[in-house]
């Protein structure tokens, strides 16, 4: 069954630097998407992505926050500067168009 | 504001009884709900989903009832098992391809 992977499992970092997080979307999937969890809370929207444009973004998704499809397979997120509070799980996410979301297993980040 | 909300944040249930999950929407624009199941560490796996225009939908030992005249939305487990303990969320969808997420409910199915 296709799924949607992740990478790192796990990303360590300090304050202040950039991380960029990576997914592959199931191969014939038209729109992503990424959404972060941070400890013990909700799931959060961040940005959807289709047609190699932003469809749409939240509050939360702010201009030390990027999105890039820089080939066929690969769907990343980067953060140019972290804070302490960018700490979370994120989860990239994929459809078909009008169908329901398929979640990876997520990156756990962690700011120091 | 415009939320998505669980009734109850934990929900402990004894095996093989049948678990009910609510969920109350306050966007009456709304015309898709998913239901996700978190086992911990891992993302949200799709369990059900249910558009505006219906009222109830069966899967295999889940059933989703939608209740647009007061925004409810529930999720039924039939015959609870132990690999049914996880939390689980209630997403709604305005068409617009952002899902918003309810807080979740953590169900822990008692042997």
């Amino acid at each position: 069954e296709p799924e949607v992977t992740q990478t790192p499992s796990h990303q360590v970092t300090q304050m202040g630097q950039e991380v960029i997080l990576r997914c592959v979307p199931i191969s014939n999937h038209l729109y992503f998407y990424w959404y972060r969890q941070i400890l013990g809370q909700k799931v959060e929207f961040l940005v959807s992505f289709y047609n190699n444009e932003i469809s749409e973004k939240s509050e939360i998704f702010d201009d030390q926050f990027s999105v890039e499809r820089p080939d066929g397979s690969n769907f990343t997120l980067k953060i140019r500067s972290t804070k302490l509070e960018d700490s979370a799980m994120y989860f990239c996410a994929s459809s078909e168009v009008g169908n329901e979301q398929f979640f990876g297993p997520g990156t756990r980040l962690t700011v120091l | 504001g415009e939320s998505v909300g669980l009734h109850l944040p934990t929900l402990s249930v004894q095996e093989g009884d049948n678990s009910i999950i609510n969920c109350a929407y306050s966007n009456s624009a709304s015309d898709y709900f998913i239901w996700y199941k978190q086992e911990s560490g891992k993302g949200p796996q799709f369990i059900i989903d249910i558009r505006s225009n219906m009222d109830k939908r069966q899967g295999q030992r889940v059933t989703v009832l939608l209740n647009k005249t007061v925004k409810h939305l529930s999720l039924q487990i039939a015959a609870t098992q132990p690999g049914d303990s996880a939390v689980y969320f209630c997403a709604e969808n305005k068409g617009d391809y952002k899902l918003s997420f309810g807080a979740g409910t953590t169900v822990t199915v008692r042997a």
